[in-house]
């Protein structure tokens, strides 16, 4: 139980363009999801947390319109990196909880062009 | 503001040896320390977590040792095998969020060799 899912798994983009990322919760509903970033052989960092029909909440130097996030049902919730640059390429996580723990995805690679 | 320091950065062990790898907090609002596993291109997997009510907790080959007066804690790993190479992150969490909205230490690049 508890499986997240993360579509895509790889993405490259041309610089200016604009790249979705889903996260889905497959066997269970979401109240809130979190969206990490983690650059090569860094540590993850928190971008923002997003509950069901609110806005999200973004950590400090996190553009909010340029990671538009949306958190449209219990199961899915998307990350929009818009106007993508090279210096957005990373590797994005999700993580869904339902409670007190949160179930991590297997992840996005970006690649900007 | 780094919350959360782990060390150290890299680890070599041999097979069979333990692996220790530890970290620091400094928010005493934490209250959830989960130990996460990850491979290069996954996401990270849950080995084991600890709450401060506990010092110790073993899932396997896998130990949490947790001082909460000094605010460390540790992960040992028994008897390390090759497939245990990865890099392992520690994190913390607190509050109403607790175990969900993390906070990652550094990670520690793990290599067992055979």
């Amino acid at each position: 139980g508890a499986v997240v899912s993360q579509h895509p798994s790889r993405v490259i983009c041309k610089s200016g363009t604009s790249v979705k990322i889903e996260c889905r919760s497959l066997d269970f509903q979401a109240t809130t999801m979190f969206w990490y970033r983690q650059f090569p052989k860094q540590s993850l960092m928190l971008m923002a947390t997003s509950n069901e029909g609110s806005k999200a909440t973004y950590e400090q130097g996190v553009e909010k319109d340029k990671f538009l996030i949306n958190h449209a049902s219990l199961t899915l919730s998307t990350l929009t990196v818009t106007s993508a640059h090279p210096e957005d390429s990373s590797f994005y996580i999700c993580s869904a909880s339902a409670g007190t723990k949160g179930h991590f995805g297997p992840g996005t690679r970006l690649t900007v062009t | 503001q780094q919350q959360v320091k782990q060390s150290p950065q890299s680890l070599i062990v041999q097979k069979g040896g333990i692996s220790i790898i530890n970290c620091a907090y400094e928010n005493t609002a934490f209250d959830y320390f989960p130990w996460y596993q990850q491979f290069p291109g996954k996401g990270p997997a849950l080995l084991i977590a600890i709450r401060p009510d506990v010092s110790e907790k073993k899932e396997g080959r896998f130990t949490i040792s947790f001082n909460k007066s000094a605010k460390q804690f540790s992960l040992h790993i028994m008897d390390s095998q090759p497939g245990d190479s990865a890099t392992y992150f520690c994190a913390a969490s607190g509050g109403e969020t607790s175990g969900s909205r993390l906070t990652f230490g550094e990670g520690t690049q793990l290599t067992v060799n055979p």
